[in-house]
């Protein structure tokens, strides 16, 4: 256990959907992170918030939504997606210096 | 984001140690050098971070070269456990209290018994 959370662990959509990742940290770190982890490529950074407020987006296509409402969560929304999209979705949480925890990710499948 | 070079897999006996090497020629005066590993299924774990110094915890110690261009992950004694994908990553200092790290292919470490 990381301290980090992320529901749900598994989820299939069509491309159609609409659907949302959620993570939750419980280690009071000022920034959170959401990565993509495609088969056989490195770790993406998609999204960074600091102190809930947005500070990095790598040229995230805009069906991929991210929202954070407080330090302590963060979540994904997800519309219109592609089959390339297809990955494990993963959470990270971080304060100042420190190394970034992990949660366990999300594996996503669209059809 | 600086860059860093590892080798793509690295075999280790169980119970020997094990050094990961990590080169970052183009390390800056402000980036820290973290390393993380991935188990099999499961989401990147912290492992250690240092800036200049060598570095211990309970997972591993991390010696870091006196020019700073290369660092080393030790791993005391190897268990069937620590099979996994170590990374190599310079995250750079800052004021904002995040982190902007960028993952490369890391090395596969395989622990044979």
């Amino acid at each position: 256990e990381t301290g980090v959370t992320q529901t749900p662990r598994h989820l299939v959509m069509g491309m159609t959907n609409k659907k949302s990742l959620k993570c939750e940290q419980h280690l009071g770190h000022n920034a959170m992170y959401w990565y993509k982890q495609s088969a056989k490529k490195p770790l993406e950074l998609m999204f960074v918030y600091n102190f809930k407020e947005q500070t990095e987006n790598n040229s995230v296509p805009s069906r991929f939504s991210p929202e954070c409402p407080n330090s302590s969560h963060l979540f994904l929304h997800l519309h219109t997606l592609q089959p390339e999209d297809s990955a494990l979705y993963l959470c990270a949480s971080s304060q100042d210096q420190t190394g970034q925890f992990f949660g366990p990710g999300t594996r996503l499948t669209v059809l | 984001d600086a860059k860093t070079t590892q080798p793509n897999s690295m075999e280790s006996n169980e119970e020997e140690p094990v050094h990961l090497p990590c080169n970052h020629s183009t390390i800056s005066g402000t980036d820290y050098i973290h390393w993380y590993r991935q188990l099999p299924s499961q989401g990147p774990e912290y492992v250690i971070h240092g800036l200049t110094s060598n570095v211990n915890n309970r997972m591993a110690s991390l010696a870091i070269a006196e020019d700073r261009k290369s660092s080393t992950l030790i791993l005391h004694r190897a268990t069937l456990r620590d099979a996994a994908v170590y990374y190599c990553i310079l995250r750079r200092r800052d004021s904002g209290g995040y982190q902007k790290v960028t993952f490369g292919t890391g090395t596969k470490l395989q622990v044979i018994p």
